[in-house]
């Protein structure tokens, strides 16, 4: 079956340290894949998209891997700060449907 | 201005009642859509609609249906409420780079 995983547990993070995210997928074959953050009570909000034929995107402290062999996205978030504690999604994209992941919870702590 | 906005931003209701919720975008995009979060967080798409095609997802009942008078504006009308209803909605946008831009949710509670 087609499903999407990602961390189910929340991830609790040092400030200052690394966050990495993982997002799996199986039986999909997505073009362009892409990262939401999500704070309580509020909508998702875009943070990057990346293509099948991309490696690696960054934008400031955030970096995104795409790595189509072994159906998985990383996010990291460099630096982090507790501002940075928040849900944060993945989704596929496929032919402009977006297919969601249930998000990771981060937690950063000070 | 908000790029996205939505009303009402909570909704309490009886089961078996209809009501809308409205749904504006200032950000010139020609693609909106309605999505669905339930309990469990998982974001589902309920309908993408521009002005060429309104596609919805066929797992919507059809108790639920869009409505746009124009390019700006995506309502979501839900006719005889019922309990498995109860969520949080929310309207989005998007244009030709794929990224959703997404209001700030309407909490449906049926009671």
């Amino acid at each position: 079956s087609q499903k999407i995983e990602q961390n189910s547990e929340a991830l609790n993070i040092q400030e200052g340290k690394t966050a990495t995210l993982t997002c799996n997928y199986t039986n999909y074959s997505p073009a362009y894949l892409q990262w939401y953050r999500q704070d309580p009570g509020r909508g998702p909000v875009f943070l990057l998209l990346i293509r099948e034929n991309e490696k690696e995107k960054r934008k400031e402290r955030l970096k995104v891997t795409f790595d189509t062999t072994l159906k998985q996205s990383l996010f990291h978030i460099t630096a982090s700060q507790p501002a940075d504690s928040a849900t944060y999604l993945c989704a596929l994209d496929i032919n402009y449907q977006l297919i969601w992941g249930a998000g990771t919870k981060l937690i950063i702590k000070p | 201005d908000t790029a996205v906005s939505q009303t009402p931003k909570y909704l309490v209701t009886q089961m078996g009642n209809d009501k809308s919720i409205k749904c504006e975008q200032n950000l010139g995009h020609d693609t909106m859509y309605w999505y669905k979060q339930d309990s469990k967080k998982f974001l589902k798409i309920m309908f993408s609609y521009n002005n060429k095609e309104l596609i919805i997802n066929e797992t919507v009942p059809n108790r639920f249906s869009p409505k746009s008078p124009d390019k700006a504006h995506l309502n979501l009308h839900i006719n005889s409420l019922e309990l498995g209803d109860s969520a949080v909605y929310f309207c989005a946008s998007s244009l030709r780079e794929r990224a959703l831009y997404f209001g700030p949710g309407t909490r449906l509670l049926v009671l």
